[in-house]
This record gives structure tokens, C-alpha cells and sequence, in this order.
């Protein structure tokens, strides 16, 4: 299957700096991708929605200026965490597929391996 | 209500029987539903989707759909230990067809 490289896999950083966690899709274009952050035994929520080259779609109560996120490329979303505080503390994962709609696009929905954020 | 609601578990099964992983949604307007296995630490991978009533068989693993009531199952059968993991449901939402929310998931556990 196609494969989706998340980095950092774990990460750790004092109150009040930024992180950075890049996620590529290595063999297809992604032109959607998506941002999830996830807590210890619960589901994942979806953060935001970011198609190449375009602005990235927002959540409901989700901060667009604490999550940046940034889809330059076919292949490269970034998500950075600003300003981290230790409620920030989550476990991060991107997911990547070719199509923008439809509700088969989902069949080739690929996911990252996560980041582990620790914020101290 | 949640959106899409699953028992957490653990749903603890001896080696070789069926499991059974339960899910039901909100939105009669859902489309589209996907089963997605998580091991502990690790990202979802996909197991199953499923778009119409009835049953639908890949291997070991059985996905049915009841639009009616507004549930979708997952049967494992001959389960082994490797399926001990965290199972997702996800169902697509109603205003945008190709974002979906997840359940909070059932752990498996499957007994040697």
C-alpha cells in the first residue's frame, strides 16, 4: 500500500515552544490530507483539512493560530504546534489520500505512523 | 449522543472463536463506513469498508451494515492473537463526504 511518512515519531519540549511534525506521502500525490490528534483511549479527532494549495480547513474549536498547518506541496503537510503548553500533550496523526471528495476516496486513505508530543 | 458510539471493552475472546465488534451512528445521512485496526502506540490501518446492507467478506473478517437501525459490525473469525488490538469505527459525515468521524474504539483481546 502506499505509504505516508510522519517525523518526528516522538517528541518532547519544555512549556511555550513550538513544535513541527512533517508528514509526506512518499509514492502518490496527496491532494487532501488530514491532521488528527488523539488522547489515550479515545477516538481520533479530527483537527483540520488541508488540500494542496489552498487554505487549510478548520474544526470547530479547533485554534488555527496555535495549529498551523501548511500544505506547499502534492507531497509535504506540516502541522506546528505554537506556543505548546502541556495540554497540547497528544499523540498526532496525519493521514493522506489522492482524491479531494466523494465518499469512496476514503478506500485510499493513508495514515501516518503519529508523533508522540509531551509538552513539560 | 456521540456520533459513532462503540463499547470500549475489552472484548476478551479465546483463540479460534469469532469476535464480534459492535458500532452504531447518528447521521442517517452517512454514506460510507470503515473498520480500521490500531495497535497500541501505532497509526490505523484499514481493515474493512463497507457501503450497503447486508454482509460484505474479506478472509477472516465480516462487515454488515444495517442502515435501518444505523449500526455496522465487524465478526472476526478464527481470531487469533495478532488481531489483539483497538478497533475503529469510522462513518463518514454528513456535510462533507469524505471527512470522517471515528469512534472511540473496542479493544480485543485474544486469548492463546
Amino acid at each position: 500500500g502506499a505509504v505516508v511518512s510522519q517525523h518526528p515519531s516522538r517528541v518532547i519540549c519544555k512549556s511555550g515552544t513550538s513544535v513541527k511534525i512533517e508528514c509526506r506521502s512518499l509514492d502518490f500525490q496527496a491532494t487532501t490530507m488530514f491532521w488528527y490528534r488523539q488522547f489515550p483511549k479515545k477516538s481520533l479527532m479530527l483537527m483540520a483539512t488541508s488540500n494542496e494549495g489552498s487554505k487549510a480547513t478548520y474544526e470547530q474549536g479547533v485554534e488555527k493560530d496555535k495549529f498551523l498547518i501548511n500544505h506547499a506541496s502534492l507531497t509535504l503537510s506540516t502541522l506546528t504546534v505554537t506556543s505548546a503548553h502541556p495540554e497540547d500533550s497528544s499523540f498526532y496523526i496525519c493521514s493522506a489520500r489522492v482524491a479531494r471528495g466523494g465518499f469512496r476516496a476514503n478506500e485510499k486513505l493513508f495514515f501516518g505512523s503519529g508523533t508522540q508530543l509531551s509538552v513539560l | 449522543q456521540k456520533e459513532v458510539e462503540q463499547n470500549s471493552g475489552p472484548l476478551s475472546v479465546p483463540e479460534g472463536a469469532i469476535a464480534s465488534l459492535n458500532c452504531t451512528y447518528s447521521d442517517r445521512g452517512s454514506q460510507s463506513f470503515f473498520w480500521y485496526r490500531q495497535y497500541s502506540g501505532k497509526s490505523p490501518e484499514l481493515i474493512m469498508f463497507i457501503y450497503s446492507n447486508g454482509d460484505k467478506e474479506d478472509g477472516r473478517f465480516t462487515a454488515q451494515l444495517n442502515k435501518a437501525s444505523q449500526y455496522v459490525s465487524l465478526l472476526i473469525r478464527d481470531s487469533q492473537p495478532s488481531d489483539s488490538a483497538t478497533y475503529l469505527c469510522a462513518v463518514n459525515r454528513k456535510d462533507s463526504s469524505y471527512k470522517l468521524i471515528f469512534g472511540s474504539g473496542t479493544r480485543l483481546l485474544v486469548r492463546p
